[in-house]
This record gives C-alpha cells, sequence and structure tokens, in this order.
C-alpha cells in the first residue's frame, strides 16, 4: 500500500511569518499529487493538484512544488494569518483510482 | 451552487441495525468516492466509482457496500453496522481521475 507521510505533524507560528511543510510519497508509478485545506467542522477544500516534476502551483499566499523523482512536495504559506489555520492534506495516487492520504498538518496561526 | 451533498451529519445507530448514508452531487462527475476518517490516521477510502455501474473496493471495504446506478448518487450501505464503524465519513467527487476532490459535508456516525 502506498503510503503518504505528512511533517510536521502540527506546529505553530506566529502572525506575519512565513512556513512550510513536507508531503513525501513513494516516486514508483506516480500519477498526481492533491493538496487540501481542511478547517474545523468543515470538509477538506481542494487547493492544488499537480502531476509533473517540477510543477509549481499558487494560490494567493499559498504555494507548493512537486519533486516526481525523490517523491516529495512542499506547501508553502507566506505571510501566515490566522484564517490560514487549518489541517493541510496531501494525497498521493499511483496511476488508479485510489488516492491514499496523509493525516496532515495542523497549523496555528497566532495572532 | 456546485456541492456534494451527504445525509445525515449526525447518526447514533445499534449494533445490526442497517442504514445508507445517501451522497449527491450536482456537477456531472464521473468519479465518486467514500472515505472514513478516524483519529491519528488519514482519511482511507472504502469504495470507488468510476461511472455509473462501475465500482471498486478501496482499503477498508470490509463492512460496507455501495452502488451507483445514477451519476449523481453513490449511496453507501451499512448491511450490518459494528461499533469498530463509528467514525467520520466524507463523500467525495472529482470530473476527472486525478482531478481535485469535491468533498460533501461528513456524516458522524455512532454505532453502540
Amino acid at each position: 500500500i502506498l503510503n503518504v507521510e505528512q511533517s510536521p505533524q502540527s506546529l505553530h507560528v506566529q502572525e506575519g511569518d512565513s512556513t512550510n511543510f513536507t508531503c513525501s510519497f513513494p516516486s514508483s508509478n506516480f500519477y498526481a499529487l492533491h493538496w487540501y485545506r481542511w478547517e474545523t467542522a468543515k470538509s477538506p477544500e481542494a487547493l492544488f493538484v499537480m502531476t509533473l516534476n517540477g510543477d509549481e502551483k499558487k494560490k494567493g499566499r499559498i504555494s507548493a512544488t512537486l519533486n516526481t523523482k525523490e517523491g516529495y512536495s512542499y506547501l508553502y504559506i507566506k505571510g501566515s494569518q490566522p484564517e490560514d489555520s487549518a489541517t493541510y492534506l496531501c494525497a498521493s495516487s499511483e496511476g488508479t483510482y485510489k488516492y491514499i492520504f496523509g493525516t496532515g498538518t495542523r497549523l496555528k496561526v497566532l495572532a | 451552487e456546485a456541492q456534494v451533498t451527504q445525509n445525515p451529519r449526525y447518526l447514533i445507530t445499534v449494533t445490526g441495525k442497517k442504514l445508507t448514508v445517501t451522497c449527491s452531487q450536482n456537477m456531472n462527475h464521473e468519479y465518486m468516492s467514500w472515505y472514513r476518517q478516524d483519529p491519528g490516521l488519514g482519511l482511507r477510502q472504502i469504495y470507488y466509482s468510476m461511472n455509473v455501474e462501475v465500482t471498486d473496493k478501496g482499503d477498508v471495504p470490509e463492512g460496507y457496500k455501495v452502488s451507483r446506478k445514477e451519476k449523481r448518487n453513490f449511496p453507501l450501505i451499512l448491511e450490518s453496522p459494528s461499533p469498530n464503524q463509528t467514525s467520520l465519513y466524507f463523500c467525495a467527487s472529482s470530473f476527472v481521475q486525478g482531478g481535485g476532490y469535491t468533498f460533501g459535508s461528513g456524516t458522524r456516525l455512532t454505532v453502540v
């Protein structure tokens, strides 16, 4: 079974700090990687879908990169705000319809 | 509004009493999937469907059934629920394989 790992498990940052998290996945048979933002008491919301090695995606202050050869993706948040507080999930696929999710990075931005 | 609708949001039931959690999407998505979320574990896939009448097992299918008779609906059936199926369940859909999911609002199920 494909194993997707995220680190750190949780972190606290001050408002205005920039931060980043890691998603690691097996690089063999890679098909696609997703990032989701999951706020408490809500549903996960898609941020990015990436498929190509070297892909970079950006949405406002949040961006992501993908390295399929070494099996990792980074999510960056520039100038963190309290509303960025959420759990960030990544999910990877080996080219089938089965997506495996990591356990997430829980971010708390302190005002 | 484009959305995935799950019902019910909360459900407490007793062991062995059959139940169905409904899921409907209004985006004409081909792909639909069910996940369960348990503390300390990532979202785990129960079943998925590539299109009408095409379904397959995910990683944790035991104790669950699904059907896809219409493109918009993908109900999750627990024929004889047990306490280890107490969990938070999410239905999700996407337009194409590999597309980002749209998730439903979740169903918190407790089996006593």
